[in-house]
């Protein structure tokens, strides 16, 4: 199957600080991303849907500017944490599409990457 | 708006035994539905997925699902649970180029 790299696989950051987590696609072009959060034991939420070129779409009650997102080429999308706090420690996992099939119907997904904030 | 449901946030088994994970589903629109599975501190790794065509699926390490539009179900059965199984699995259901929405997730833990 296609596969999606996310980094980094863990990250440690001081509240207040800004965290980049990074999404690629290493075999396929991805036109659309999704962002996912889990807290322990709990399913994964959707955060935002991002295609390639435009702004990304967020559900409701995700702040679209703290989870700064963007999908600046086919096989990269990066979401940003901006001003970090301990509630924003979470697992975070990108998922892609392949824009290159015609009846594409799954999504892979990265390995996720965990945030604490301290 | 498509959705699942995962009855039970945690089974437990014993090895050798019949593993039964339950989901259902809630779509507009015929669905595409998925089950992934999930170690800790990793991400999803799909078992098996349903499109169109043959309603039983076959998946990885010996998991199937059968789709059942008339109970709007695809549960996740494996004829005998192995220690290696012990996992999260999560339900999932995708309408065509929408995003994937997920169940709550069920536990699975497999006894000697």
């Amino acid at each position: 199957g296609a596969v999606v790299s996310q980094h980094p696989s863990w990250v440690i950051c001081k509240s207040g600080t800004s965290v980049k987590i990074e999404c690629r696609s290493l075999d396929f072009q991805a036109t659309t991303m999704f962002w996912y959060r889990q807290f322990p034991k709990q399913s994964l939420m959707l955060m935002a849907t991002s295609n390639e070129g435009s702004k990304a779409t967020y559900e409701q009650g995700v702040e679209k500017d703290k989870f700064l997102i963007n999908h600046a080429s086919l096989t990269l999308s990066t979401l940003t944490v901006t001003s970090a706090h301990p509630e924003d420690s979470s697992f975070y996992i990108c998922s892609a599409r392949d824009g290159g099939r015609s009846a594409n119907t799954e999504a892979f997904f990265g390995q996720g990457t965990r945030l604490t904030v301290v | 708006a498509q959705s699942v449901t995962q009855l039970g946030s945690h089974v437990s088994v014993s090895e050798g035994a019949l593993v039964l994970l339950r989901c259902n589903y809630s779509s507009s629109v015929p669905p595409y539905l998925f089950w992934y599975v999930q170690y800790p501190n990793q991400g999803l790794q799909l078992l098996l997925k349903y499109t169109t065509g043959a309603t039983l699926v076959k998946g990885i390490n010996g998991f199937e699902a059968e789709f059942k539009k008339s109970e709007t179900s695809f549960h996740l059965t494996k004829p005998s649970a192995h220690m290696s199984d012990a996992a999260e699995y999560f339900c999932a259901v995708s309408e065509f180029n929408n995003d994937m929405r997920f169940g709550a997730g069920t536990r699975l833990t497999v006894k000697p």
